[in-house]
């Protein structure tokens, strides 16, 4: 099994949908969680960290499920600056043990 | 505002040749990290240092070499270039446990 699995998409959706990705990880030791944003030929920015109790950050929404190790992130009322790649990220909690995701690409279309 | 910069962004390499990838942050982060990106593999780790002096092989380190020059400078140095290695190098840096920040990413294309 894969240490941190995303559906690869893509995901495309109409301005105004509301989407969601899907983030699987191996480890139960998993100490911290992130949901990343790379747009094309750029270098991945952090989004939100997800914590245990749920966060969102206007249109955002993280989620994570330590029993089933299972983190999620909704996006509400998509935009079209949306449209990118979305990393999932897990930290070990040891130096080098930052596991990225293949990454989820969304689409939003007019 | 510099945060992570690397250099150079664009490079073409003949099989055989040697060069270094340039990465400086200005965030006083004790760790860094070089990362390799390729079309449907993810973000990989080639080799990290958790803090000045120390270095350590990720899960891609062969082929490559890094020195942690003092606690704002990490290079990587790809002593003989092979098409393999053709791919998008980013440099991170963070605090332990905390945000990690990239550079813009370097593309590298060995011929």
């Amino acid at each position: 099994r894969k240490e941190v699995e995303q559906d690869p998409g893509p995901f495309n959706v109409p301005e105004g949908a509301t989407v969601a990705f899907n983030c699987t990880y191996s480890n139960s030791a998993s100490q911290s969680f992130f949901w990343y944003r790379q747009d094309c030929r750029k270098e991945p920015k952090l989004l939100m960290s997800v914590y245990s109790s749920g966060n969102e950050d206007g249109r955002f929404t993280a989620q994570l499920n330590r029993a089933s190790q299972y983190i999620s992130l909704l996006i509400r009322d998509s935009k079209l600056s949306d449209s990118a790649t979305y990393l999932c990220v897990v930290n070990l909690g040891s130096q080098g043990n930052l596991i990225f995701g293949k990454g989820t690409k969304l689409s939003v279309k007019p | 505002n510099a945060g992570v910069t690397q250099t150079p962004k664009f490079q073409v390499l003949k099989t055989g040749q040697s060069m270094t990838l340039q990465c400086a942050q200005d965030m006083n982060h004790n760790s860094m990290y070089w990362y390799r990106q390729d079309p449907g593999m993810g973000l990989r780790l080639i080799y990290y240092s958790a803090s000045e002096g120390t270095t350590d092989k990720g899960e891609v380190p062969n082929g490559y070499n890094v020195s942690r020059l003092n606690k704002r400078e990490f290079s990587l140095r790809l002593e003989s270039a092979a098409p393999s290695q053709t791919s998008v190098y980013f440099c991170a840096s963070n605090l332990q446990g905390s945000t990690i920040y990239f550079g813009e990413g370097s593309w590298l294309t060995v011929v």
